[in-house]
This record gives C-alpha cells, sequence and structure tokens, in this order.
C-alpha cells in the first residue's frame, strides 16, 4: 500500500536556527497538508496546499513558516527562526480527493533547545 | 464552543466489554467525518470514515447525527489492542482543513 514518508524522523536545533522537514505524499494525492502535535496535546492544523499554492493556513502558520513543493514529488514544511515552543511532532499528510480521508506520514519529532 | 469536542477519558475497560464514544461539532455545514485512531508517539492511522447511514467494520460501528451534530463510535468485544487514543476528524464543506478533537483515550484491560 502506497504511503507518506517523512525525513528526518527526529530533528535537533538550536533556537534561531532554520529547519526544514521534508515529506513524500503519496503518487497520485492532489492535496498536502501540515500538522504538528505539541507532546500531550491535540494534533493541530498548521497549511494545506493544492494545486501548487497554500489554499488554507491557520494562525500558527505565521511569517516564520513556509511550505514548497519543489519538484513535483517532494513537500516541504521551513521553520526560518526556530522557537523553544516549535518542539513538536511534526506530520505531512495527503489526500487524493476533497472528501477523502488524510494519509499521515511517520512524523518528524523537532526538538528546539 | 469548540469546532470538535471529545470526552477525553480515559474510559477503562474490561477486555470483551462494549464501548462508545461520542463527538460533537459546532459547525453544521460540516461534510466529512473521520474516526482516526492514535498510539502513543505515533501518527493518526484512519479507522473509519462515518457516513450518513452510519456504517460498520467488523467490531467498530460508527454513527452520524446530524440533527445534533455529533457522530459516534461503538467498538464491541474490546481486545487489548483496542488500546490507543480515539480521534474525531471533521472536514467543513468549503474548507480544505480537516479539524481534530483531542481524543479519547480507551484503556483495555485483562
Amino acid at each position: 500500500e502506497p504511503e507518506v514518508t517523512q525525513t528526518p524522523s527526529h530533528q535537533v536545533t538550536q533556537m534561531g536556527q532554520e529547519v526544514i522537514l521534508r515529506c513524500v505524499p503519496i503518487s497520485n494525492h492532489l492535496y498536502f497538508y501540515w500538522y504538528r502535535q505539541i507532546l500531550g496535546q491535540k494534533v493541530e492544523f498548521l497549511v494545506s496546499f493544492y494545486n501548487n499554492e497554500i489554499s488554507e493556513k491557520s494562525e500558527i502558520f505565521d511569517d516564520q513558516f513556509s511550505v514548497e513543493r519543489p519538484d513535483g514529488s517532494n513537500f516541504t514544511l521551513k521553520i526560518r527562526s526556530t522557537k523553544l515552543e516549535d518542539s513538536a511532532m511534526y506530520f505531512c499528510a495527503s489526500r487524493g480527493s476533497y472528501n477523502s480521508p488524510l494519509h499521515f506520514g511517520n512524523g518528524t519529532r523537532l526538538t528546539v533547545t | 464552543r469548540k469546532e470538535v469536542e471529545q470526552d477525553p477519558g480515559p474510559f477503562n475497560v474490561p477486555e470483551g466489554a462494549t464501548v462508545a464514544f461520542n463527538c460533537t461539532y459546532s459547525n453544521s455545514a460540516s461534510q466529512s467525518f473521520f474516526w482516526y485512531r492514535q498510539d502513543c508517539r505515533k501518527e493518526p492511522k484512519l479507522l473509519m470514515s462515518v457516513y450518513s447511514s452510519g456504517n460498520e467494520d467488523g467490531r467498530f460501528t460508527a454513527q452520524l447525527n446530524r440533527a445534533s451534530q455529533y457522530i459516534s463510535l461503538l467498538i464491541r468485544d474490546s481486545k487489548l489492542s483496542d488500546s490507543a487514543t480515539y480521534l474525531c476528524v471533521v472536514n467543513m464543506r468549503g474548507f480544505q482543513k480537516l479539524v481534530f478533537g483531542t481524543g479519547t483515550r480507551l484503556l483495555v484491560s485483562p
């Protein structure tokens, strides 16, 4: 069964550094997402991406965040200047059509020190 | 009012028990509904979509009540392996984001 893959599985960075989290969505999917989950808290929507542009974003997704689909297969989340409170599990997800369910990657655990 | 609300639990049940969870949503324009399962520190995994007429998958039954704006999940004959957090997920018409509830934790004991 096709799956969403994310790298790295764990990223440790210092406050103020830039990080790029990478994802390869399922190949025939059209809608791409980033969610995050702070330890012990709910899964929170960050951004959705469709037709090569951001379709929706949350209040969390401020100017420090950006997404790209550079080559038709990868989907990346960049955090320009990390803060301690950015420490969380970041999940990439994709879905094939508007009403279909999301398929999640294994997540990247980001630790900001 | 929160967009999607769930009782966080935990629900402690013995093996073989039947357990039910509810989830309420605030936006009447919501159109797609899902139950996901999440194990500790893992990604959410789709358990089942929820259809208007209700649907069943083995020991799991999902129901939708649009008038009262809630969905439910019933688990029959609970197994130890059912211990997890069950996440209610709602997609509102006209929006691409799917909103997650906080999850309901289930602990099945021998």
